[in-house]
C-alpha cells in the first residue's frame, strides 16, 4: 500500500523561530515525486515545495527547505524565520504515475 | 493563479439523489483531478484525467464517476448520494506529469 504518514497532528512555533514538520511514506516504487502543500484558513491549497525522488539534493524555496532521506522514506519540511502568515495546515504528498497520495496534515500555529 | 472554478460552491442534497459537480479550467492543463477532504484524512484522490476522455480511478472511487468531454471541464457525479459522501471536494489541474497541482476553491457538499 502506498501511504503517507504525518505523525504530528498539531504544532506551534514562536514567530521568527524554526520548526520542522515530519513526514514518512511507504512505497515500493523508486520513481516518484514529493510535495508539501499549505492550506491556510482560506482553504486554498498552495504548493510550498517539490522534490524529485531521483535527486539527492534537498529542495529549498526561500525560508522553506526539506530533508529528504530516500532510504528511510522520510521527507520533513523545515520552516525558518516563521511568520504569522505561515499559520496553516501542511500536507505532505507523493505522486507515483499520476496517482497522488496525501498525508492527514499537520496544523501549524505561529505565535506572536 | 490558474483559472480554476468549481460549481456549485455549496450544495445540500438528500440521500439517494444524483449530484454533479463541475470543475472548469482556463489554463489548458492536460491533467485534472478530483479529491475529497475529510477531517483526519487529508485529501484523498477520487478520480483523475490525463486527457479528454481518458480517466482513471483513485484511492476512493467507489460511488463516484467522472467524465471529461473537453479539455476545460471535468465533471464528478455521485449517482446516488449517501451521507458518507458529505465532504469538501477539490478539483485540481496539472500542466504536465508530476508538476505542481493548482487547486480550485472547493465545493462543500452535504448529504442529508
Amino acid at each position: 500500500a502506498q501511504t503517507v504518514t504525518q505523525s504530528q497532528p498539531e504544532m506551534s512555533v514562536q514567530e521568527a523561530e524554526t520548526v520542522t514538520l515530519s513526514c514518512t511514506y511507504d512505497t515500493s516504487e523508486s520513481n516518484y515525486y514529493l510535495f508539501w502543500y499549505k492550506q491556510p484558513p482560506s482553504r486554498q491549497m498552495i504548493l510550498v515545495i517539490r522534490q524529485e525522488a531521483y535527486k539527492q539534493q534537498n529542495a529549498t524555496e526561500n525560508r522553506f527547505s526539506v530533508n529528504f532521506q530516500k532510504a528511510a522514506k522520510s521527507f520533513s519540511l523545515k520552516i525558518s524565520d516563521s511568520q504569522l502568515g505561515d499559520t496553516a495546515m501542511y500536507f505532505c504528498a507523493f505522486m507515483i504515475n499520476n496517482d497522488m497520495r496525501f498525508g492527514a496534515g499537520t496544523r501549524l500555529t505561529v505565535k506572536p | 493563479d490558474a483559472g480554476i472554478t468549481q460549481s456549485p460552491r455549496h450544495k445540500v442534497t438528500e440521500t439517494g439523489t444524483p449530484v454533479t459537480l463541475r470543475c472548469h479550467q482556463t489554463e489548458n492543463h492536460r491533467y485534472m483531478y478530483w479529491y475529497r477532504q475529510d477531517p483526519g484524512h487529508g485529501l484523498r484522490l477520487i478520480h483523475y484525467s490525463y486527457g479528454v476522455k481518458d480517466t482513471d480511478k483513485g484511492e476512493v472511487s467507489d460511488g463516484y464517476s467522472v467524465s471529461r468531454s473537453k479539455t476545460e471541464d471535468f465533471l464528478l457525479t455521485l449517482e446516488s448520494a449517501t451521507s458518507s459522501q458529505t465532504s469538501v471536494y477539490f478539483c485540481a489541474t496539472m500542466m504536465s506529469r508530476a508538476d505542481e497541482q493548482y487547486f480550485g476553491p472547493g465545493t462543500r457538499l452535504t448529504v442529508t
